[in-house]
């Protein structure tokens, strides 16, 4: 079956820092891979998603996130972030199986 | 276009009742999956419905069921609740398959006294 791990609960950054929340992922099959961002007292909304082709995925806001099947990760990453980016972000993976899979999430703290 | 729309949002129960939640998918999405979250387990997956049929099951017990209507609208029953049962739920839409991307609604948020 598969999983996925956000190594990192919490991540504290400075506005205009940049920031990397890893996602690694386990599955035997082929895998979509994507990240969704979670604002408080809200739904999830997806930033950006991997089927195939390119490996680095651009996104909304300024996100993006570079699949690597060696290291079976999908981490994410943003050059300078903003208060705004305040939230919680989820990594998720679905295989063929059609079921998607959510990791722990990844607090994001920028802090002003 | 109208999202994906959660009634109620939120609900306060007790220990053995039961409870029904609603999802209103966005038009023309015909899957429906139900997760739910909470701070200790994070998103769990539930249920997934597909054209009137379960298409996916996770590892819940039978108290958490659901359904889906021909017009795609989505229920979510648990019974016997408890104090575990506490939760967001969420319900995602997305169009014939969940493969992509899943739009959710705001949540439901339970309580169980």
């Amino acid at each position: 079956a598969q999983s996925v791990t956000q190594l990192d609960s919490q991540v504290p950054v400075f506005e205009e820092a940049p920031v990397e929340l890893r996602c690694n992922y386990s599955s035997s099959v082929s895998v979509y891979l994507f990240w969704y961002v979670q604002y408080p007292n809200q739904g999830l909304q997806l930033l950006l998603k991997y089927l195939s082709g390119s490996t680095l995925v651009k996104g909304i806001n300024g996100f993006e996130a570079e699949f690597n099947k060696s290291q079976t990760s999908f981490h994410l990453r943003k050059p300078s972030v903003h208060i705004s980016d305040t939230a919680e972000y989820f990594c998720a993976v679905e295989t063929s199986y059609d079921k998607v899979i959510f990791g722990p999430g990844t607090s994001l703290s920028v802090i002003p | 276009k109208a999202g994906v729309t959660q009634t109620p949002r939120y609900l306060i129960k007790t220990r053995g009742q039961q409870v029904t939640l609603s999802c209103s998918p966005i038009s023309g999405h015909r899957s429906v999956s139900w997760y739910q979250q909470t701070p200790g387990q994070g998103l769990q997956f539930l249920f997934e419905y597909f054209s009137e049929t379960q298409r996916n099951k996770g590892n819940f017990p039978g108290r958490f069921s659901g359904r889906q209507f021909s017009n795609s609208r989505s229920e979510m029953n648990v019974s016997t609740l408890e104090l575990g049962d506490s939760a967001l739920y969420l319900c995602a839409s997305s169009l014939e398959r969940a493969f992509g991307e899943l739009f959710f609604g705001e949540g439901s948020r339970l309580t169980v006294l």
